[in-house]
C-alpha cells in the first residue's frame, strides 16, 4: 500500500522564481496537512484539509504562499515569488477521520531558494 | 499557540534506558503523540496516549499525566538505530471554527553510542 507521495523531493530554485510542490495522500484519507520544517523552528503547520476544503490556514507565512486540493488524491503548495528564507523541508501528511488522529508523512521536499 | 517543552538533545549507551520528557499546557487537551524522525527522514508514528498511564509496544513506552501536562517515551535496550529525533506533538482543539489541531515541539535528538 503506498504511503504520501511527495515530489519534487529535492528543489533548488534562485529567487523570486515560482515553486510548486506537489502530494498525493493516503487513498481514503480525508485530511491533508502541509508542513514546514526548520533547524530554527522545528515542523510547522502551514495549512490543512479535509474533505479537500481549507480548514485552517493560519500558519501560511504570507500571500507568497497558497495551497491547493483540486480532488481527494492531489495538493499543491505554491511558492511565488520564493525567497531564500523559504529554504526548508515541506512535509505532506494525511490521515483518516477518527479518534486517533494520526498522520503519515510523506518524504518531504527538501527545497533550497539561492 | 500552546508551548511544547522537551529537552534538546541527549546522549545514551547502546543497552541502556533512556527517557525522554515532554511538558505542555493542559488546557483543552485531546491526546499526545511521539513520532520518530531519523536524519533526512520523514517523521513516523510511535505510540498516541489519550488516557493516563503507560502505554507499552516493544522496546518502546509512552506515559502520559493529563493533570500534570506531562508525557514522556521510554527507550529500551537502546540500539545504534534508534539515534534520531523524537518528536512530541499535542492535539488540541482549534481556537475557531471547530476540530482539532496537532502542534509539534522543537524534537529531542538523541543520539546512541557504544
Amino acid at each position: 500500500d503506498a504511503g504520501v507521495i511527495q515530489s519534487p523531493r529535492h528543489e533548488v530554485t534562485e529567487m523570486g522564481q515560482e515553486v510548486t510542490l506537489r502530494c498525493k495522500p493516503i487513498s481514503g484519507h480525508d485530511y491533508l496537512f502541509w508542513y514546514r520544517q526548520t533547524m530554527m523552528r522545528g515542523l510547522e503547520l502551514l495549512i490543512y484539509f479535509n474533505n479537500n476544503v481549507p480548514i485552517d490556514d493560519s500558519g501560511m507565512p504570507e500571500d507568497r504562499f497558497s495551497a491547493k486540493m483540486p480532488n481527494a488524491s492531489f495538493s499543491t503548495l505554491k511558492i511565488q515569488p520564493s525567497e531564500p528564507r523559504d529554504s526548508a523541508v515541506y512535509f505532506c501528511a494525511s490521515r483518516m477521520e477518527g479518534l486517533r488522529e494520526t498522520q503519515y508523512f510523506g518524504p518531504g521536499t527538501r527545497l533550497l531558494v539561492l | 499557540g500552546q508551548n511544547i517543552d522537551q529537552p534538546t538533545e541527549m546522549t545514551a549507551t547502546e543497552g541502556a534506558i533512556v527517557q525522554i520528557n515532554c511538558t505542555y499546557q493542559t488546557s483543552g487537551f485531546n491526546g499526545l503523540f511521539w513520532y520518530q524522525q531519523h536524519a533526512g527522514e520523514a517523521p513516523t508514528f510511535l505510540s498516541y496516549n489519550v488516557l493516563d498511564g503507560l502505554e507499552e509496544k516493544g522496546r518502546f513506552s509512552s506515559f502520559l499525566s493529563r493533570s500534570k501536562g506531562y508525557s514522556y517515551l521510554l527507550l529500551k535496550e537502546l540500539q545504534m538505530k534508534d539515534s534520531a529525533s523524537y518528536l512530541c506533538a499535542v492535539s488540541f482543539p482549534r481556537l475557531t471554527g471547530g476540530g482539532n489541531k496537532l502542534t509539534f515541539g522543537t524534537g529531542t535528538q538523541l543520539k546512541v553510542e557504544l
